[in-house]
């Protein structure tokens, strides 16, 4: 079945810096990838569609230039938290949609980012 | 505003008997319903889904109920075996959507007892 991968697992950063996470689709080619947010005992949100050869779009309340993402290849996005602060602290997690499937057909979801700021 | 909603953060049940799972929705333009099951550390993965055309949907050991009149769906899983002990997801999504678009219930520990 189709697998998307995600890297890292966990991170933990100081407050200010900035924290990359990326996700690739291993047997497929996605075009579109998403990037979700759960924050702990609150369910998981979208927070922004990222399209390949193009801009991202952010939900509504996303800060795009705090929530950086880059999809250059057919395989690659990438989400970096930009001057992260403690209140960032949350589980992020993609996922994509394999090609030319049906409106109905499920996401494929990688493993997640457990992001920590000191 | 939790659209969906699932009041059980955990449950607890016998091997071999039934598991059943409840999730509510708050928005009526819901058509169409999945659940997820997640093991720690991977992401979730698909179980099974019901558009609102229909009230039941079963897969396997898998099924899903649908009461649109209660805004309330559910899964039954039965017989339970101890690799079902997860957490368990709901969500839903308004017509003319993928997917991605789906809202999240904050889902459901079930633990299988041997």
């Amino acid at each position: 079945g189709a697998v998307v991968s995600q890297h890292p697992s966990w991170v933990i950063c100081k407050s200010g810096t900035s924290v990359k996470i990326e996700c690739r689709s291993l047997d497929f080619q996605a075009t579109t990838m998403f990037w979700y947010r759960q924050f702990p005992k609150q369910s998981l949100m979208l927070m922004a569609t990222s399209n390949e050869g193009s801009k991202a779009t952010y939900e509504q309340g996303v800060e795009k230039d705090k929530f950086l993402i880059n999809h250059a290849s057919l395989t690659l996005s990438t989400l970096t938290v930009t001057s992260a602060h403690p209140e960032d602290s949350s589980f992020y997690i993609c996922s994509a949609r394999v090609p030319d499937s049906r409106i109905n057909s499920p996401l494929h979801f990688g493993n997640g980012t457990r992001l920590t700021v000191t | 505003d939790q659209q969906v909603k699932q009041n059980s953060p955990s449950l607890s049940v016998q091997e071999g008997r039934i598991s059943i799972l409840n999730c509510d929705y708050t928005n009526s333009m819901f058509d169409y319903f999945l659940w997820y099951k997640k093991y720690p550390a991977e992401g979730p993965t698909f179980l099974i889904s019901i558009s609102s055309i229909k009230d039941k949907n079963e897969d396997g050991r898998f099924t899903v109920f649908l009461n649109k009149s209660a805004k309330h769906l559910s899964l039954h899983i039965v017989p339970s075996q101890p690799g079902d002990s997860a957490v368990y997801f709901c969500a839903a999504r308004p017509p003319n959507f993928g997917n991605e678009k789906l809202t999240f219930g904050t889902g459901t520990r079930l633990t299988i007892i041997p």
